[in-house]
């Protein structure tokens, strides 16, 4: 299987800022990289998919980068909507694995 | 708009059999090329489970310790996930989830709250 890792596991940040998330693979995955933020009690909701293409009616504030083994998520002008838990997850081979997280609280 | 609702039993106990479906409203279940099952532990993260075409070819996760079996009924426009054996480390939230494009899930049920415990 290939293992996610995500850094850092948590960040507190305050609205307004900038806050950029890793993401590493155990091998290369291609461009087959997704992204997705959750909400206490909530399900996941896709918010990028193949390191970069934002999901539909996801804001522009979201972008994403990265190829092979490296990814990162950014969120650019933080809104209180999104302080939330984000997940990457690779779609190159299965089992489609997720990474354990990072929880972006408010500072 | 597509919706998605979980439902089966929220508590089981060890060594019984998990049956959750999965109804698709708002869409025909054909439209996406795949659905998955996902679950998450209490407080932990996502493990994707299974997933089956809507012509009915599969794939599941081998580092499942309970046998799975996921199938699709087309006529009602909703599938299934059956676990058998279940143990307590089954305990968790189960989502099902729809992807057009395989591997990335564009929708998600609420998801299902399952509870394996003598």
């Amino acid at each position: 299987d290939i293992q996610m890792t995500q850094s850092p596991s948590s960040l507190s940040a305050s609205v307004g800022d900038s806050v950029t998330i890793t993401c590493r693979a155990s091998q290369s995955i291609g461009s087959f990289l997704n992204w997705y933020q959750q909400k206490p009690g909530k399900a996941p909701n896709l918010l990028i998919y193949e390191v970069s293409t934002l999901q539909s009616g996801v804001p522009s504030r979201f972008s994403g980068s990265g190829f092979g083994t490296d990814f990162t998520l950014t969120i650019n002008s933080l809104q209180p909507e999104d302080f939330a838990t984000y997940y990457c997850q690779q779609s190159y081979n299965i089992p489609f694995t997720f990474g354990p997280g990072t929880k972006v609280d408010i500072k | 708009q597509v919706q998605l609702q979980e439902s089966g039993p929220g508590l089981l106990k060890p060594s019984g059999t998990l049956s959750l479906t999965c109804a698709v409203s708002g869409d025909s279940i054909s439209s996406f090329n795949w659905v998955s099952w996902v679950r998450q532990p209490p407080g932990k993260g996502l493990e994707w489970i299974g997933e089956i075409h809507h012509h009915g070819s599969t794939n599941y996760n081998p580092s499942l310790k309970s046998p799975v079996t996921i199938s699709v009924d087309k006529s009602k426009n909703q599938f299934s996930l059956r676990l058998n054996s279940v143990t307590a480390a089954d305990t968790a939230v189960y989502y099902c989830a729809t992807s057009v494009v395989a591997g990335h899930f564009d929708y998600w049920g609420q998801g299902t709250l399952v509870t394996v415990s003598s």
